[in-house]
């Protein structure tokens, strides 16, 4: 069964450093998510893409945030300069029309910042 | 806005028995989806179910059913036969629908910590 992968599992990064967070959707999704989560907190949506451009942002989302979607299969999440808050669980998501909207979630990204 | 209210924390049940858990939202959306997902402590999130707005008949998934009331702007998720293997937290999610903008977004609630007891 096709699934939305993730990598890396964990990724831990010092106050102020620029991180990658890798995805890789079903191959024939065309809506693209990422969303976080605070540790015991709720899953909040950050970004929404589709047709190669961010089609809704969260206020979360703020201009250290952005995503690329640069070849035809990986769609990343990059942090510029990473803050002690944004230690969270970031999960990737990915939908299609067909699919009746339903989003499959990737296994998620551990961020912790020191 | 859409707002997804949670108002179990936690919650347990015995195995086998039955477990129902509550969610109610808000919103001045016509067009929407809820879903219940899963969350077991490896932290995947899991479909358990979907529910469009535009249907009357309950969603079921083989033990996991809901009730949906669009009036009350209640959906609560009805597990029955409980495993070990539902211990997870649960999020009750609602998404609406744009035409054309290229966004479905989830709106989360803060979710159930469900624990099956032996």
């Amino acid at each position: 069964e096709p699934e939305v992968t993730q990598t890396p599992s964990h990724q831990v990064t010092q106050m102020g450093q620029e991180v990658i967070l890798r995805c890789v959707p079903i191959s024939n999704h065309l809506y693209f998510y990422w969303y976080r989560q605070i540790l015991g907190q709720k899953v909040e949506f950050l970004v929404s893409f589709y047709n190669n451009e961010i089609s809704e942002k969260s206020e979360i989302f703020d201009d250290q945030f952005s995503v690329e979607r640069p070849d035809g299969s990986n769609f990343t999440l990059k942090i510029r300069s990473t803050k002690l808050e944004d230690s969270a669980m970031y999960f990737c998501a990915s939908s299609s029309l067909a699919g009746g909207y339903e989003q499959y979630f990737g296994p998620g990204t551990r961020l912790t910042v020191t | 806005a859409q707002t997804v209210t949670q108002s179990q924390p936690e919650m347990s049940v015995q195995e086998a028995e039955t477990v129902t858990l509550s969610c109610t939202y808000d919103t001045s959306e016509n067009n929407y989806y809820l879903f219940w997902y899963k969350q077991p402590p490896s932290r995947q999130m899991i479909l358990v179910i979907r529910q469009e707005a535009y249907k009357q008949q309950n969603a079921t998934e083989n033990r996991f059913s809901v009730n949906f009331q669009k009036a009350a702007k209640s959906f609560s998720l009805k597990i029955s036969d409980s495993q070990l293997g539902d211990t997870a937290m649960y999020f009750c999610a609602f998404m609406k629908l744009y035409s054309g903008a290229g966004s479905y977004q989830l709106t989360f609630g803060k979710g159930t910590k469900l624990s099956v007891i032996p």
